[in-house]
């Protein structure tokens, strides 16, 4: 069964930093783009990133670069979003969604169930 | 940035009966390899989004028949032929030709 599991969200204070990760299983996880999606309370789905299969190429929205870094570690299966200078609208959950094929960044086959992140003090 | 620009936001439906929605682009979404890279989600209440459709028209697996996507350049259109009770919830078109990867604000279908 195809399954990405998200962890690490919970709650931080403003300027804070958390990392999440994404556990694959299921696939093989080295042969799919991968990236991070979230979903403010009752509102919809922005990209927030997108990482190549071999993690060589990566892409960000204008409204995380410099404070998101997303990575990957193909051995083990998971994918990671390391988010620095927390603000109080990044409170989201966090979905992990992937795709198959090296390079096929535009579309998302797969998603995990997502982490709940709230900033706030 | 493409502006996906979805409508209506909300959708009452009849069971059995047929629903339609429209999402439109700021600009084209055929990419320079000639491929249209537009998609379609849903996502239902307490869930996490499902794809349905990728590049405009191709259903994903499992997905059932009753759904169908059509369109091209910067119009495009995602029909239930039926709706079932199933089918409510948040649906969401999203671009995938140009950079940053844009969705559509949501249409939430009803029953």
């Amino acid at each position: 069964e195809v399954r990405l599991v998200e962890s690490g969200g919970g709650l931080v204070q403003p300027g804070g930093s958390l990392r999440l990760s994404c556990a694959a299983s299921g696939f093989t996880f080295s042969t799919y783009v991968m990236g991070w999606v979230r979903q403010a309370p009752g509102k919809g789905l922005e990209w927030l990133s997108t990482i190549s299969s071999s993690g060589g190429s990566t892409f960000y929205a204008d409204s995380v670069k410099g404070r998101f870094t997303i990575s990957r570690d193909n051995s083990k299966s998971t994918l990671y979003l390391q988010m620095n200078s927390l603000r109080a609208d990044d409170t989201a959950v966090y979905f992990c969604a992937g795709n198959p094929g090296y390079t096929n960044y535009e579309s998302f086959e797969i998603w995990g169930q997502g982490t709940m992140v709230t900033v706030s003090s | 940035d493409v502006v996906m620009t979805q409508s209506p936001l909300s959708l009452p439906v009849t069971l059995g009966q047929p629903a339609s929605i429209s999402c439109r682009s700021s600009q084209s979404l055929v990419s320079s390899d000639g491929n249209t890279y537009l998609n379609w989600f849903q996502q239902r209440p307490g869930q996490s989004p499902r794809r349905l459709i990728y590049k405009v028209s191709n259903r994903d697996s499992g997905v059932p028949d009753r759904f169908s996507g059509s369109g091209s350049g910067t119009d495009f259109t995602l029909k239930i032929s039926r709706v079932e009770a199933e089918d409510v919830g948040v649906y969401y078109c999203m671009q995938g030709t140009h950079w940053p990867l844009t969705f559509g604000g949501g249409t939430k279908v009803e029953i």
